[in-house]
């Protein structure tokens, strides 16, 4: 079974500072995407990693995958209350890819003003 | 914008009642997918749908589960006995598919969500 395990799985920070949050495993996985989840809403994504070492930016938001494509991680710069929420990454396995997304545990991020 | 729309947003059923959720899929999408979290736990893959049929499904997926696309527009699951343990918050979502070879982005639009309740 693939388990993804996200830390810390809770941060309260102030805003602007910086933060990091972690996704790991045991398993490789053929890409890895971040989803971002507002009470009562289902999962938005936020990127789709594919290669291994890959960095991708978003705004103030850098994400890297593990060159073993086991792990990620998902650096905020400067955070805003407007992002808090709940992220999550989700892996896609080698041989069922998007069909069959296995999800992390969580991080739930709280920036105050 | 097209959306995954879900209904109902909340029901509260009977154990061992059957249950169905309905969903509607973004139209020019191809797959189809349950997930659902039970209250304060991960996000768990029930079961994908593809050219009408089941593509893959999780060990949550036994035989009280059943998934159909019955007229080209929606897509449902029934639970056929419901347990306590199925309250959960479900979520279906939609993709337009992906490639292997192409690395597609495989972006999954998901739901609001129907919240089930057994008691």
């Amino acid at each position: 079974t693939q388990l993804l395990e996200q830390s810390p799985q809770f941060l309260s920070i102030q805003e602007g500072e910086n933060l990091t949050v972690y996704c790991n495993s045991s398993s490789v996985f053929s890409s890895l995407q971040w989803y971002r989840q507002e009470p009562g809403e289902g999962p938005v994504l936020l990127v789709t990693v594919v290669t291994g070492g890959e960095v991708k930016k978003l705004k103030r938001l850098t994400f890297q995958f593990g060159d073993a494509r086991k792990d990620s991680s998902l650096h905020i710069t400067a955070a805003q209350p407007g992002d808090t929420g709940l992220y999550l990454c989700a892996g896609a396995g080698v041989n069922t890819g998007f069909q069959k997304l296995v999800f992390g545990t969580g991080t739930r991020l709280l920036v105050s003003p | 914008e097209p959306e995954v729309t879900q209904t109902p947003s909340h029901q509260v059923t009977q154990m061992g009642q059957e249950v169905i959720l309905r969903c509607v899929p973004i139209s020019n999408h191809l797959y189809f997918y349950w997930y659902r979290q039970i209250l304060g736990q991960k996000v768990e893959f029930l079961v994908s749908f593809y050219n009408n049929e089941i593509s893959e499904k999780s060990e949550i997926f036994d035989d009280q589960f059943s998934v159909e696309r019955p007229d080209g527009s929606n897509f449902t699951l029934k639970i056929r006995s419901t347990k306590l343990e199925d309250s959960a918050m479900y979520f279906c979502a939609s993709s337009e598919g992906w490639d292997r070879s192409q690395a597609s982005t495989g972006e999954l639009f998901f739901g609001e969500g129907s919240r089930l309740t057994v008691l």
